[in-house]
């Protein structure tokens, strides 16, 4: 298996909802990466996580959460998020920090 | 603070032309260089990375260069088909960081 997925492709959420995104490969790398893309820009890094442990947060809103339970699984838990936040959010993995890295197709999220 | 620009914003040719696509970057110390495709609304698809300590990279009809003492990298395609037509976005990583920066991107349409 040599890609990252990701689900949902797509997510509608009300600001007071609570939902996650899921990213997983198996391709036994040990850093995993969460970017923000808005419409027409380049990738943001949002967190990055290596053997596990968060190594990167790029101060973002704590209405985001990230949470790596394994080497291969990668979520996102959103909270009260703005409209602002509707964006495409692209997951990635390396094996290890600061090697080539291979990105996921990405949620699209939109916030109500 | 390192910044990464890429001109042209955007590109039309026809169908069969070999182009150049440019990269530069402000902070020469860096770690490595990554030419990414994008396609509207999808994930990012790797093309070559090229490591601090090289010059060259080729995959297919694709070859990347680096030149660090001059802040630059150029993406050279040759022979040009329809489903080039993308987004080309280059990145780059420190030396001593664990932050990809990248570029605003090069919108690539080529003509049949």
């Amino acid at each position: 298996d040599t890609e990252v997925t990701q689900t949902p492709k797509h997510l509608v959420m009300g600001m007071t909802n609570k939902k996650s995104l899921k990213c997983e490969q198996h391709m036994g790398h040990r850093a995993m990466y969460w970017y923000k893309q808005k419409a027409k820009k380049p990738p943001e890094l949002m967190f990055v996580y290596s053997y596990e442990k968060l190594s990167i947060n790029e101060s973002v809103p704590s209405r985001f959460s990230p949470e790596c339970p394994n080497s291969s699984l990668l979520n996102l838990h959103l909270h009260a998020l703005q409209p602002e936040d509707s964006a495409l959010y692209l997951c990635a993995s390396s094996p290890i920090l600061r090697d080539e890295q291979f990105f996921g197709p990405g949620t699209r999220l939109t916030v109500l | 603070k390192q910044e990464v620009t890429q001109i042209p914003a955007a590109l039309s040719v026809p169908e069969g032309e070999n182009l150049v696509l440019n990269c530069s970057f402000t902070d020469s110390a860096i770690y490595n260089l990554q030419w990414f495709r994008q396609d509207p609304g999808k994930g990012l698809t790797s093309l070559l990375l090229i490591q601090s300590s090289q010059r060259e990279q080729t995959s297919g009809r694709l070859n990347a260069s680096l030149d660090k003492s001059s802040g630059r990298s150029t993406l050279y395609i040759a022979a040009s088909q329809p489903g080039d037509s993308a987004t080309y976005l280059c990145a780059v990583l420190n030396t001593g960081g664990f932050k990809t920066i990248f570029g605003a991107g090069t919108r690539l349409f080529v003509k049949a």
